[in-house]
């Protein structure tokens, strides 16, 4: 089962552009919902990160925006650049309450590419 | 750079061999997790260590995995008679309870077991 589902699977945007990758999961115990970046032959970094009690933050060009009624979140970056090609996961962990469930279950990855 | 550090970062083995993988976590942070990413998939939680005490494992991690973490600091993954289907890179992340949540990556360990 997979817990949280991504798309789309691969993204092209042009330099200037909007880049948008969506979310959605099924656990409603989930509480904490972060974005990370992976480039080629390097580990996960977290990009942004949002709890389900706000349905907007926003760092530099990096916005997430949470639905919970829907069970959804997407990350949308502003001017995109060629630099911010990578591969971008969503992933969500929870709860927190009981101090144990802090794994993250990740999607399965967009890979944007952004052409100069 | 975050502070997370693996050795090696890759490790060829034939199949049946047994390998060890280690893990430097950021020195303050209490929590470490070990999860294994396959080509084009996310990252699968393994296990998860607070301190010394390993307090969650998944069902991926079948008995020929082990996984410790002595003294609390830095952490091994041993993968006994490695299958070709053990190839991945496994992560390892480390966190600070009184932070919160954030995970940082090391760069991982690549396994290909031929």
């Amino acid at each position: 089962q997979q817990q949280v589902k991504q798309s789309p699977q691969s993204l092209i945007v042009q330099k200037g552009g909007i880049s948008i990758i969506n979310c959605a999961y099924e656990n409603t115990a989930f509480d904490y919902f972060p974005w990370y970046q992976q480039f080629p032959g390097k580990g996960p970094a977290l990009l942004i990160a949002i709890r389900p009690d706000v349905s907007e933050k926003k760092e530099g060009r990096f916005t997430i925006s949470f639905n919970k009624s829907a069970k959804q979140f997407s990350l949308h970056i502003m001017d995109s650049q060629p630099g911010d090609s990578a591969t971008y996961f969503c992933a969500a962990s929870g709860p927190r309450s009981g101090g144990s469930n802090y794994k993250l279950t990740f999607g399965k990855g967009t890979l944007l590419t952004v052409n100069p | 750079d975050t502070g997370v550090s693996q050795n090696p970062r890759h490790k060829i083995t034939k199949r049946g061999q047994n390998v060890t993988f280690r893990c430097d976590p950021i020195s303050e942070h209490n929590r470490l997790y070990w999860y294994r990413q396959t080509l084009g998939q996310g990252p699968e939680f393994l296990t998860y260590f607070q301190n010394e005490a390993q307090l969650e494992k998944s069902r991926l991690l079948s008995d020929r995995f082990s996984a410790e973490r002595p003294k609390g600091s830095f952490s091994t993954l041993e993968i006994q008679r490695t299958e070709q289907g053990d190839s991945a890179m496994y992560l390892c992340a480390s966190s600070f309870r009184q932070k919160g949540e954030t995970q940082y990556f090391g760069p991982g360990t690549r396994l290909l077991v031929l």
